[in-house]
């Protein structure tokens, strides 16, 4: 089964700054989909960013990009220019698009989040 | 515009009492799934279908059941609620196994 690790449960940055959140993983698979998605207050699940894993080149989506290395099994999302706005608690998440006999992987797999505090 | 809607909001209840969540989609998305969410331990997943009269059991879906009848809807149902069961229920749907999750706005279950 898939795992989806995020070390820092809580990370802070100042408003106009950089910050990176850190995500690893561990999969047998060679084709799978990486995903970022931030929850900010009210409760809403909002996909941020994804990546999937035979496209060599990292993704990005305005202020954020990613640093994926597929080999180290790492999907790190790095905000730039930090707003107000961007606190919110962040989830790095791992879907295979396989769908096995043993049951189905097309859910995804949630790392248990990163909160994310921005500093005025 | 296409969206996936939960109902209730909040929802309070007592120990042993059956609960219905409900889920309804108009995205026509065959791929729906239940989470819940726990401080410490992000999105577990509980229950999911991947069309209509198709239901699978996720890794915490003891004390949870689904049933889907119609592509746009999946119900969950907490058979004896329990407190262990107080948390936060996300629904989600996806048109393909290469798509990103589309999320409801979530439940709030507390269970007294």
């Amino acid at each position: 089964a898939q795992t989806v690790t995020q070390s820092q449960p809580e990370m802070s940055v100042q408003e106009a700054e950089t910050v990176t959140l850190s995500c690893t993983y561990d999969t047998s698979e060679s084709d799978y989909y990486l995903f970022w998605y931030k929850q900010p207050p009210s409760r809403q699940m909002i996909l941020v960013i994804r990546q999937e894993a035979y496209k060599q080149q990292n993704a990005t989506e305005n202020r954020f990009s990613v640093n994926f290395q597929k080999a180290a099994k790492s999907f790190s999302l790095k905000i730039s220019d930090s707003q107000l706005g961007d606190a919110a608690m962040y989830f790095c998440a791992y879907r295979s698009p396989f769908r096995n006999s043993g049951g189905s992987n097309y859910k995804l797999t949630f790392g248990k989040g990163t909160l994310l505090t921005v500093n005025p | 515009d296409a969206e996936i809607t939960q109902s209730p909001r909040h929802k309070i209840t007592e120990t042993g009492r059956q609960v219905t969540l409900a889920c309804h989609q108009t995205w026509n998305h065959n791929n729906m799934f239940w989470y819940r969410q726990d401080l410490g331990h992000g999105l577990r997943l509980i229950h999911y279908s991947y069309g209509v009269q198709d239901t699978n059991k996720g890794e915490v879906s003891d004390g949870y059941s689904v049933s889907r009848s119609n592509t746009e809807d999946l119900p969950l149902t907490l058979e004896s609620a329990a407190s262990s069961q107080t948390s936060v229920y996300f629904c989600a749907s996806s048109e393909s196994s290469k798509s990103p999750l589309h999320f409801g706005n979530g439940t709030r279950l507390t269970v007294t």
